[in-house]
């Protein structure tokens, strides 16, 4: 069974600082994804960054990084620039082809303050 | 753009009524999927469902049941609703099963479920 750990309940960082949000995972699959999703107060859960496993280049998607490091099952997700909009709940996922299911994380709330 | 939707953004019922939670999804997606959001339990899975009329077993099946008649629509039900599943329902769609890139998730926009 894979299971995907969030140690940070909430998070806090003012505009404009960067933030990073921790995830780690474990599963004995070779093959997975890992996400990102993000889930505002309006409840609509989006994606916001993908990583496949078998890739070592760091995913980037505009001011949303992640540090990805396979031999620790680790994938933290590091916002630059934060914005107001970067508020919400974020949830760390694995995806393995046996489970054929994502395994979601706990959450992790994150505030931007002024 | 995908679009997943709920037929019920807040319900409220008794104990012992049967609901229906109704989810519908506009992109020919071939998977949907059933998850309960609990505050420091995340995203639990009830059902999933691959085809019309197939359905797996996800984390959390007890209590629950679904029905998916129709490809782009999947029901969860509550046959006889308890306390214990006053929650926060999301319906789920992806494009297919395999590990591709397809498997990304399009998520609605829930369904705050009260049983008093």
């Amino acid at each position: 069974a894979q299971t995907v750990t969030q140690s940070q309940p909430e998070m806090s960082v003012q505009e404009a600082e960067t933030v990073t949000l921790s995830c780690t995972y474990d599963t004995s699959e070779s093959d997975y994804y890992l996400f990102w999703y993000k889930q505002p107060p309006s409840r609509q859960m989006i994606l916001v960054i993908r990583q496949e496993a078998y890739k070592q280049q760091n995913a980037t998607e505009n001011r949303f990084s992640v540090n990805f490091q396979k031999a620790a099952k680790s994938f933290s997700l590091k916002i630059s620039d934060s914005q107001l909009g970067d508020a919400a709940m974020y949830f760390c996922a694995c995806y393995t082809g046996t489970a054929s299911k994502l395994t979601f994380g706990t959450g992790t709330r994150l505030q931007v303050t002024l | 753009d995908v679009k997943v939707t709920q037929s019920s953004r807040y319900l409220v019922k008794r104990t012992g009524e049967k609901v229906f939670l109704e989810c519908v999804q506009d992109m020919d997606h071939e998977n949907m999927f059933w998850y309960r959001q609990d505050p420091g339990l995340g995203l639990r899975l009830i059902y999933f469902s691959y085809d019309v009329k197939m359905k797996e077993k996800g984390d959390i099946p007890e209590g629950y049941s679904v029905s998916r008649e129709k490809k782009e629509r999947f029901s969860l039900i509550l046959e006889s609703a308890s306390t214990n599943q006053t929650s926060m329902y999301l319906c789920a769609s992806s494009l297919s099963p395999g590990i591709y890139l397809e498997n990304e998730q399009f998520f609605g926009p829930g369904t705050r479920l009260t049983v008093l």
